[in-house]
């Protein structure tokens, strides 16, 4: 059974850089058993698509935020993380990070979710 | 980056059945059957319901079920209950436009 566990400051000012989280558990964030990936949604909106790491390392970024989105991950930690430059009040969600199964390609752990609020 | 297309609201009364569509804006979403469906309750992070199209993951209710034609995929709850009322979300992956995700879809039961 994985487990995942967002983490980071839920406050951040303008101009400023988000840095998130992801803890691991119940598998190996490099050993090629899901996509990890980053989710957010925007008080009372859907759900928006950040970016992945690949089962294969290979990352994957949103067109529309790739100018300002870094995904990676930490072997040791067993960890991945997410950091987003250059924030705006238009940053301001629930960012989820999510397992994909590489075969099916969905969704099939979530962590709670963690709101990160933009502001000065 | 694509977007699904789902309606913004479907009703129905208790024991009835709802369908709930998810129209892809490009080819590849009629070409590949990586479709996912998530049901999420207020304050709470999604929680997959549907997968490949029509799989059910163990644990899932049998009166949740999907199905594809074309562009459009399809999720169906026979038998509504009360507690079915809340958001649910389409999902899909192309390798072209990797995930996307539907605007997502309120249901009331009546």
């Amino acid at each position: 059974q994985v487990q995942l566990q967002e983490s980071g400051p839920g406050l951040v000012k303008p101009s400023q850089t988000l840095s998130l989280t992801c803890t691991v558990s119940g598998d190996s964030v490099t050993d090629g058993g899901y996509h990890w990936t980053w989710i957010r949604q925007h008080p009372g909106r859907g759900l928006e698509y950040i970016g992945s790491i690949y089962h294969n390392g290979r990352p994957d970024y949103s067109p529309t935020l790739k100018s300002r989105v870094t995904i990676s991950v930490d072997k040791s930690k067993n960890q991945m993380t997410l950091i987003v430059n250059s924030v705006t009040s238009a940053d301001t969600a629930v960012y989820y990070c999510g397992a994909a199964t590489v075969v099916t390609y969905s969704f099939d752990y979530w962590g709670q979710g963690t709101l990160v609020t933009v502001s000065s | 980056q694509s977007v699904l297309t789902q309606p913004a609201s479907v009703s129905g009364s208790p024991g009835q059945s709802i369908t709930i569509s998810c129209s892809g804006s490009t080819s590849d979403f009629g070409t590949y059957s990586y479709v996912s469906w998530y049901q999420q309750h207020p304050g709470k992070a999604p929680t997959l319901i549907l997968y490949a199209v029509g799989n059910r993951p163990s644990g899932v209710s049998t009166r949740f079920s999907g199905s594809k034609s074309g562009n459009t995929a399809s999720l169906t709850i026979s038998g509504l209950q009360a507690e079915d009322e809340t958001d649910y979300y389409c999902s899909a992956f192309t390798p072209t436009d990797s995930w996307m995700f539907g605007g997502g879809t309120k249901v009331t039961v009546l």
